[in-house]
């Protein structure tokens, strides 16, 4: 298995422009996570799907930033308008469920956003 | 200025010898602990994880003890190896219905010396 996918790795903007992140999970996850990592906040949870649908998006930062799972196999997370403070570490997990308490999450590398 | 941010706490060890990462949680409601393991430009990766009916759980060169009464998750890592060398994360989940929701903590840097 390939694992959880992420693109772009690294990905540089400007201020106000649309940023797109994307995440293929692992097949056969029912649950996708989108996580935050800046110095500041440690890892942040922003929003997580259960078989598609938006399930908790309690940490989604502003209404700039929306989240959508549109299949099993596929996530976006957009900024629109991007800010310098958005600039971190963005990654996308995804985790077997279950009835069995099979919660451990399956990182993907990451998205780097620095928006200038 | 001088920047600010989270002060990881940070272990130094020599290659050979064993470490123990701790980890204080916040949350007397959760359930479920997991430690992961961050190398420098990756994604966090499961180590081991344990329910919180158990007190101790080992792994390969891993051993994880809960003491729920204080609220506190330890990782030993036994003759750690340069490999080892990354920054370590426990993470607490809460129920069921909320599964695979983590809490993380602020993470512990662990440097193995040759």
């Amino acid at each position: 298995d390939a694992g959880v996918i992420q693109s772009p790795r690294h990905e540089v903007t400007e201020m106000g422009q649309e940023v797109t992140l994307r995440c293929k999970p692992i097949s056969g996850h029912d649950y996708l996570f989108w996580y935050r990592q800046t110095m500041m906040r440690g890892l942040e949870l922003l929003i997580y799907f259960n078989n598609n649908v938006p399930i908790d998006d309690s940490g989604m930062p502003e209404d700039r930033f929306s989240a959508k799972m549109p299949n099993a196999s596929f996530s976006t997370l957009k900024i629109q308008p991007s800010e310098p403070r958005d600039s971190a570490v963005y990654f996308c997990a995804s985790s077997p469920g279950g009835g069995n308490r099979n919660e451990k999450l399956f990182f993907g590398s990451g998205t780097q956003l620095s928006v200038l | 200025g001088e920047s600010v941010g989270l002060h990881l706490p940070t272990l130094s060890v020599q290659e050979g010898d064993n470490s123990i990462i701790n980890c204080a949680y916040s949350n007397s409601a959760s359930d479920y602990f997991i430690w992961y393991k961050q190398e420098s430009g990756k994604g966090p990766q499961f180590i081991i994880d344990i329910r919180s009916n158990m007190d101790k759980r080992q792994g390969q060169r891993v051993t994880v003890l809960l003491n729920k009464t204080v609220k506190h998750l330890s990782l030993q890592i036994a003759a750690t190896q340069p490999g080892d060398s990354a920054v370590y994360f426990c993470a607490e989940n809460i129920g069921q219905t909320n599964a695979g929701k983590s809490t993380f903590g602020d993470g512990t840097t662990l440097t193995v010396k040759p």
